[in-house]
C-alpha cells in the first residue's frame, strides 16, 4: 500500500466554523507533512512531524492547529478561517524527514477548502 | 537565498512529441533533486530523485537529468501522450533542515 488517502476530497465552511482536515497513510513512515497549495502556485510547507512529534511550523497562523494522533494519522485543525485561507490543502508522508535521506515524499490527493 | 526556477512556464507540444523542461537552482547545503508530476486539483507525484552524485535517473518515457555543478536539471519526456499534459515540478531539497525548495512548475499541454 503505497498510498496516502485524505478526507474529506472537498470542504466548503464559514468563518466561524470549526472543521478537521483528516490525512492517513499505511507505508510505516515516520515523518508527515501538510502543504497549502494555491492555483498555479507550488505547494507551501505548513508543518512537519517527525516520529509524531512536531519538528518544523513554517509560521502557520494559530487557526491552523496539527495533531499526529499516532504514526499513521495527521489532523488538521480549522477555525476560525478567512477567505484567503481558500486552497487546496495537501498531506504527504515520508521514511523519515526530508533531508535526512532521499526517500520519496508521497502525496495525498489533496482537500480542496473554500472559507466563504 | 533558496530558490528554484523553471522554464518554460507551459508548454504545448502535438502527441508523439519530445520534449525537455528545465529547471535551475540556487539552494545550499543541496540535498537532492525531485521532479513531480500534478495533474490539476491533485497532489504531486515523484518521477524521479537524484542525489548529487546522479546523473540521470529514467522513469519510463521520463529521463532526468543533474548537472550539480552547474545547478540545472531537465526532464526530457520521450514520445508525449495526452496523459502527459500536467504541472511537472522540479523540487530541490536543502540539507540542513531538510526542506523542499518548490519551483513553480511548467504546464504541459499535449495536443492530438
Amino acid at each position: 500500500d503505497t498510498e496516502v488517502t485524505q478526507t474529506p476530497k472537498h470542504l466548503v465552511m464559514g468563518m466561524t466554523n470549526k472543521k478537521s482536515l483528516k490525512c492517513e497513510q499505511h507505508m510505516g513512515h515516520r515523518a508527515m507533512y501538510w502543504y497549502k497549495q494555491k492555483a498555479k502556485k507550488p505547494p507551501e510547507l505548513m508543518f512537519v512531524y517527525s516520529y509524531e512529534k512536531l519538528s518544523i511550523n513554517e509560521s502557520v497562523p494559530s487557526r491552523f492547529s496539527p495533531e499526529c494522533p499516532n504514526s499513521s494519522l495527521l489532523n488538521l485543525h480549522l477555525h476560525a478561517l478567512q477567505p484567503e485561507d481558500s486552497a487546496l490543502y495537501l498531506c504527504a508522508s515520508s521514511q523519515d524527514k526530508a533531508g535526512v535521506s532521499v526517500d520519496e515524499q508521497f502525496f495525498g490527493p489533496g482537500t480542496r477548502l473554500t472559507v466563504l | 537565498k533558496n530558490q528554484v526556477e523553471q522554464s518554460p512556464q507551459s508548454l504545448i507540444i502535438l502527441e508523439g512529441k519530445n520534449c525537455t523542461l528545465q529547471c535551475n537552482y540556487t539552494v545550499s547545503p543541496f540535498s537532492n533533486l525531485r521532479w513531480y508530476k500534478q495533474d490539476t486539483g491533485r497532489g504531486p507525484v515523484s518521477l524521479t530523485i537524484m542525489t548529487f552524485s546522479e546523473n540521470t535517473k529514467s522513469n519510463g518515457r521520463y529521463t532526468a537529468t543533474l548537472d550539480a555543478d552547474t545547478k540545472q536539471s531537465s526532464l526530457h519526456i520521450t514520445a508525449s501522450q495526452l496523459s502527459d499534459s500536467a504541472s511537472y515540478i522540479c523540487v530541490a531539497t536543502e540539507g540542513s533542515q531538510g526542506n523542499l525548495i518548490f519551483g513553480k512548475g511548467t504546464k504541459l499541454s499535449v495536443k492530438p
